[in-house]
């Protein structure tokens, strides 16, 4: 079945910077493409979809890359501030998985002042 | 906005009782989703379903049961509840084919 490495588990950058998470799938069938994000004790938070006919999307700070070819996906945070801190998890769904998400293991994201 | 709500909220069990956690969607979403969250691993699908009287095994579904008396409601039941379950339940509610899922806030379950 589908397999999703999120990289980096923690990441720490000045207020500011940005902040740049990579998740690699292994699907060639998916189709769907999430970034969530959870602030402590809530739940899942959608940011930004995406579907596979789209290689970039940018949106509110926030910059999506999707490289079919390597089956890799990316979230660039541009300019973090605090209310950024959080856990970030990218998920995909492919047209054959009856409705069905596969999640990175999440980015823990903090920003320092 | 979507609205998933989850009870309860917080929950301490036995090791042997049951358990029982409930959702419900207002949106008429046809599919509703059970994970579990734990650090190390994401979020982990049990059950899922795509209808009422519908229930589908995920990828983790021992030790759990599914419940989908309604459009609304989706139950999650743990019949013999093991400190290995010790975790935070997240349910989830979508259209499927490519819209997004919505969650709930989350049910902490801790199982002596």
């Amino acid at each position: 079945g589908e397999q999703v490495e999120q990289r980096p588990p923690h990441l720490s950058v000045r207020e500011g910077d940005s902040a740049f998470i990579i998740c690699t799938y292994t699907d060639s069938a998916t189709a769907y493409f999430y970034w969530y994000k959870q602030e402590p004790g809530a739940g899942l938070q959608l940011l930004m979809s995406v579907f596979s006919n789209v290689d970039r999307k940018e949106e509110q700070g926030l910059t999506v890359l999707l490289n079919k070819k390597d089956k890799r996906l990316s979230l660039n945070l541009t300019a973090a501030h605090p209310g950024d801190s959080a856990v970030y998890f990218c998920a995909v769904e492919n047209t054959e998985g009856a409705d069905r998400l596969t999640f990175g293991k999440g980015t823990q994201l903090i920003i320092q002042p | 906005e979507a609205a998933v709500t989850q009870s309860p909220r917080n929950k301490v069990a036995v090791t042997g009782g049951k358990v029982t956690l409930s959702c419900n969607q207002t949106n008429n979403h046809n599919n509703m989703y059970w994970y579990r969250q734990d650090t190390g691993h994401g979020l982990r699908l049990i059950h899922y379903s795509y209808g009422a009287g519908s229930t589908e095994k995920g990828d983790i579904p021992d030790g759990y049961k599914a419940s989908r008396p309604s459009q609304e409601n989706f139950s999650l039941i743990l019949e013999l509840a093991t400190p290995s379950q010790t975790s935070v339940y997240f349910c989830a509610s979508g259209t499927g084919g490519g819209d997004t899922q919505y969650f709930g806030p989350g049910t902490r379950l801790l199982v002596l």
